[in-house]
């Protein structure tokens, strides 16, 4: 069975230094894995994809994330925090079987401080 | 305007009301999902369906009631409200596949 384990439900950094949300996966094969995004009162925005090809991939508004076999992870990464950065983040992986749905982490939520 | 669109936005419901949440996507894709989300619980999948007419239950799909006899509409029912209702629930499309979820802004439902 899939699952996606995101380590820390709240994240704080100071606005310019490094954001790092950690996400880890359980698949049999290989996944499909994204990271979205959720701002006050919207639904979700897909930030990046990992499909199949290159493991480090990049998303929108600066975010990046390394697709990690041997240690059955995806953090996402961005070098340097905005303020329009806070909000609510989940990574996802993609179930391999008919029914094509999204397992989704529980979420971390970014706060950014001035 | 193209998208996925969910009304109403705000809802308040009397436990044991029949409350019907409306989804319309105007991509014709094959796949669309219903989600609550609840806090500590991130998102989890109450129905879904592959194509018109097919529908198949999610994580949590008790109390609630789908249909989708058209491809750009999937309308989700709470047959009898009750508090643990509840939410914010989220519909959703894909084109096929291992491919990325388009969502709606969500419908905040409160049952009192």
């Amino acid at each position: 069975a899939q699952s996606v384990t995101q380590l820390g439900s709240h994240v704080s950094v100071s606005e310019g230094a490094l954001v790092l949300l950690r996400c880890n996966y359980s698949s049999s094969v290989p996944p499909y894995l994204f990271w979205y995004v959720q701002y006050p009162n919207q639904g979700l925005q897909l930030l990046l994809k990992y499909t199949t090809g290159a493991t480090l991939v990049k998303g929108i508004n600066g975010f990046e994330a390394e697709f990690k076999k041997s240690e059955t992870s995806f953090h996402l990464t961005k070098p340097s925090a905005h303020m329009s950065d806070a909000a609510e983040y989940f990574c996802a992986v993609s179930r391999m079987d008919s029914s094509y749905k999204l397992i989704f982490g529980s979420g971390t939520r970014l706060l950014v401080r001035p | 305007d193209a998208g996925i669109t969910q009304s109403p936005r705000y809802k308040i419901t009397e436990t044991g009301r029949q409350v019907t949440l409306m989804c319309h996507q105007t991509w014709s894709h094959s796949y669309m999902f219903w989600y609550r989300q609840d806090l500590g619980h991130g998102l989890r999948l109450i129905y879904y369906s592959a194509a018109a007419d097919i529908t198949d239950k999610g994580e949590v799909p008790d109390g609630y009631v789908v249909s989708r006899s058209k491809t750009e509409n999937f309308p989700l029912t709470l047959e009898s409200a009750t508090r643990s209702q509840t939410s914010v629930y989220f519909c959703a499309s894909q084109t096929g596949p291992y491919t990325e979820a388009f969502f709606g802004q969500g419908t905040r439902l409160t049952v009192v």
